[in-house]
């Protein structure tokens, strides 16, 4: 059965800080795809960057950079030099290769606090 | 603009009334789906449809209905048989069939009731 674990509820850091958002994921496919989601508090949710489960690379984008690791099954997500306005709830999400069954599995969701 | 235009944000409903959710994008998306999300939890699939006229249920469809006359609109209905509506509802699409595509999602809407 396919499952996403975002163990981290919430999550309160000061502003320039660190953070890591983390995202285990289970699935018997061989072909899926992995996603992170942004939710700021008007509610809707902010793609933020899509995976498949053929390409590792590590991606950068500007502060944002994900870590993508099959041998643990994980895909985390590193903010650098927090900010206030990175203050949202951030979801993991995964989709199966398959037309069959269309949909994203999401994670619970990690709230992350950036406080001045 | 582009997008996936939800409508209303809030509404509130007395209990044993149907109420319809709105859902329209221009994106000339092929793909529409209906999420729902309760506090603290993720998102949990309700309905999708990928084609025109053709739609699937999802993991929580009791209680719900959804149609598919036009590529560009997807409206949720939510029953009185829906036991426990009060939630934040969002809509989605994307393009093509493909599996992996990404999905974007609406600004979603808020339903309460009362």
């Amino acid at each position: 059965a396919q499952k996403v674990t975002q163990a981290q509820t919430e999550i309160s850091v000061v502003e320039k800080e660190d953070v890591t958002l983390d995202c285990v994921y289970e699935t018997r496919d061989t072909t899926y795809y992995l996603f992170w989601y942004k939710q700021p508090p008007s509610g809707e949710l902010v793609f933020l960057i899509r995976r498949n489960s053929f390409d590792e690379q590590n991606e950068i984008s500007g502060r944002y950079s994900w870590n993508f690791q099959k041998s643990t099954s994980s895909f985390n997500f590193t903010i650098t030099a927090s900010q206030v306005v990175d203050s949202a709830v951030y979801f993991c999400a995964l989709s199966e290769g398959s037309r069959v069954t269309d949909k994203l599995i999401f994670g619970t969701g990690t709230r992350l606090q950036v406080f001045p | 603009d582009g997008g996936i235009t939800q409508s209303p944000k809030y509404l509130f409903r007395k209990e044993g009334q149907n109420v319809t959710l709105s859902c329209e994008q221009n994106l000339n998306h092929d793909a529409m789906y209906w999420y729902r999300q309760d506090p603290g939890q993720g998102l949990r699939l309700i309905y999708y449809s990928q084609i025109v006229n053709d739609f699937q249920k999802g993991d929580i469809a009791e209680g719900y209905s959804v149609s598919r006359e036009k590529k560009e609109s997807f409206p949720l209905t939510v029953t009185s048989a829906q036991k426990n509506p009060t939630a934040f509802y969002l809509c989605a699409s994307k393009f093509g069939r493909a599996p992996g595509n990404t999905i974007y999602f609406g600004e979603g809407s808020w339903l309460t009731v009362v």
